[in-house]
């Protein structure tokens, strides 16, 4: 089965520091999503991008957070600097429209000390 | 987006058949409704989507009635593998956005 491709699974950085999280969608999908997931606010959409183009990024805390798709076969979302309370766990979605489902990945779990 | 209502948690056994209604009393003409299934430390998993009537797979059953304000995710002889967050999801089939609401635990005892 084809499946999206999330690196690194786990990361434990220190506050302040840059983390940047990687996905790689399904060959051919156009649709690409970020969300965070926690336990108390659940799943939080960040961003999207159709095409490579960003659609909706209002998700996201703007001033920290950067989500870009450098070319088709590439996602990234960038937190700098981190704080502990970006601690989550940070999916990657990608599909060609909800009629077909979207396909995650298995997820990035940051953890900010 | 139409807003869904669905149980907090369910309980159930081995063999049994697990329904999970989700109510959307202001579903629009052209939504869709969707479920995803999420285990524990994975991303959610498309499972099931309808407009009207009845969709089945090889997961799961999906019923919907005529005035399609609510639906009914059908599990038939859950494992314990099953157990699982189940969300519910109304929108517009050309709206890309998706927004998942709090779901369904699903627990599955022996």
């Amino acid at each position: 089965d084809a499946r999206v491709t999330q690196t690194p699974r786990h990361k434990v950085t220190e506050m302040g520091q840059e983390v940047t999280m990687r996905c790689q969608p399904i060959l051919g999908h156009n649709t690409v999503f970020w969300y965070r997931q926690t336990m108390m606010q659940g799943l939080e959409l960040l961003a999207y991008f159709r095409n490579r183009a960003p659609l909706d990024d209002s998700g996201m805390p703007k001033d920290r957070f950067s989500a870009e798709m450098p070319d088709a076969t590439l996602a990234t979302l960038k937190i700098q600097p981190s704080e502990p309370r970006d601690s989550a766990v940070y999916f990657c979605a990608s599909g060609l429209g909800q009629l077909y489902g979207y396909t995650f990945g298995s997820g990035t779990r940051l953890t900010v000390v | 987006l139409a807003k869904t209502t669905q149980p907090i948690s369910m309980d159930s056994y081995e063999g049994q058949e697990v329904n999970i209604t989700c109510s959307h009393n202001n579903i629009a003409t052209n939504d869709y409704i969707t479920w995803y299934q999420q285990f524990p430390s994975q991303g959610p998993r498309f499972i099931i989507q309808g407009y009207k009537t009845k969709v089945t797979n090889e997961v799961a059953s999906l019923f919907i009635p005529a005035d399609r304000k609510s639906s009914t995710l059908s599990l038939p002889r859950v494992s314990l593998s099953d157990t699982a967050v189940y969300y519910c999801l109304v929108g517009v089939i050309n709206d890309y956005k998706l927004s998942f609401g709090a779901g369904t635990t699903v627990t599955v005892r022996a």
